[in-house]
């Protein structure tokens, strides 16, 4: 089978870290992503790790480790315009090229 | 250009109804999805696109049905849908298929009575 864990919610204050957690079991895997989502509003690529390490954009930074089935996306110097919807997402190839999205972690950003 | 177009934006239709969502692109992607989305869930999977050529299809009730008339346009055909079917529908693209970075269009809010 294959699942994705994410936490459902998290709440920071404003100018603080955020470690948002993933852990994922699924076969054919290629790759972790991570989309924010606001409400009302469409997903947006934030990042993609098909290796091994950390990726840096900006306030975002996106880890992956596929010995340990296991990443996470920092966020920095939070802002309350960061309070929308996290997901993580696993970019699998079985039988053609797809993502699978988890549940979502809502984040509150706090003044 | 990085925008990923969708009309309509909302649609209300009866169970009886036949209608189309339509999305667009202009830069040059190969890729492109169908996805569903239900008020706090995530994104779920309905076709993909690659190459204008049906590459996935994950198991959707037929009374969906997509088209891909060529490489820029996405279409997806609805008929007799159900209340459940309600959602926001979302088209994606994105330039290959090992990478992750899928544009999404604004989503069209289906509402069946």
């Amino acid at each position: 089978g294959q699942s994705l864990e994410q936490p459902s919610e998290v709440t920071a204050v404003e100018g603080a870290i955020v470690q948002i957690n993933c852990t994922y079991q699924t076969s054919g895997f290629y790759g972790l992503s991570w989309y924010q989502q606001h409400d009302g509003g469409a997903p947006t690529f934030l990042s993609y790790n098909a290796l091994d390490g950390l990726e840096e954009t900006g306030r975002f930074s996106s880890f992956l480790s596929r010995s340990d089935s296991y990443g996470y996306l920092l966020l920095q110097e939070l802002q309350m315009k960061d309070s929308a919807s996290y997901f993580c997402a696993v970019r699998v190839n079985r039988g053609g090229f797809k993502t699978i999205f988890g549940a979502g972690t809502r984040l509150f950003v706090k003044a | 250009d990085t925008e990923v177009t969708q009309t309509p934006k909302h649609l209300v239709m009866g169970m009886t109804n036949k209608k189309s969502l339509k999305c667009e692109q202009h830069m040059g992607h190969r890729a492109m999805y169908w996805y569903k989305q239900k008020a706090k869930k995530p994104p779920e999977l309905m076709f993909v696109y690659s190459y204008e050529k049906l590459s996935i299809n994950e198991s959707v009730p037929s009374r969906f049905s997509p088209e891909c008339p060529n490489s820029s346009l996405l279409n997806l055909h609805l008929h007799a849908l159900q209340p459940e079917d309600s959602a926001l529908y979302l088209c994606a693209s994105m330039a290959g298929q090992t990478t992750d970075t899928q544009y999404f269009g604004p989503g069209t809010r289906l509402t069946v009575l």
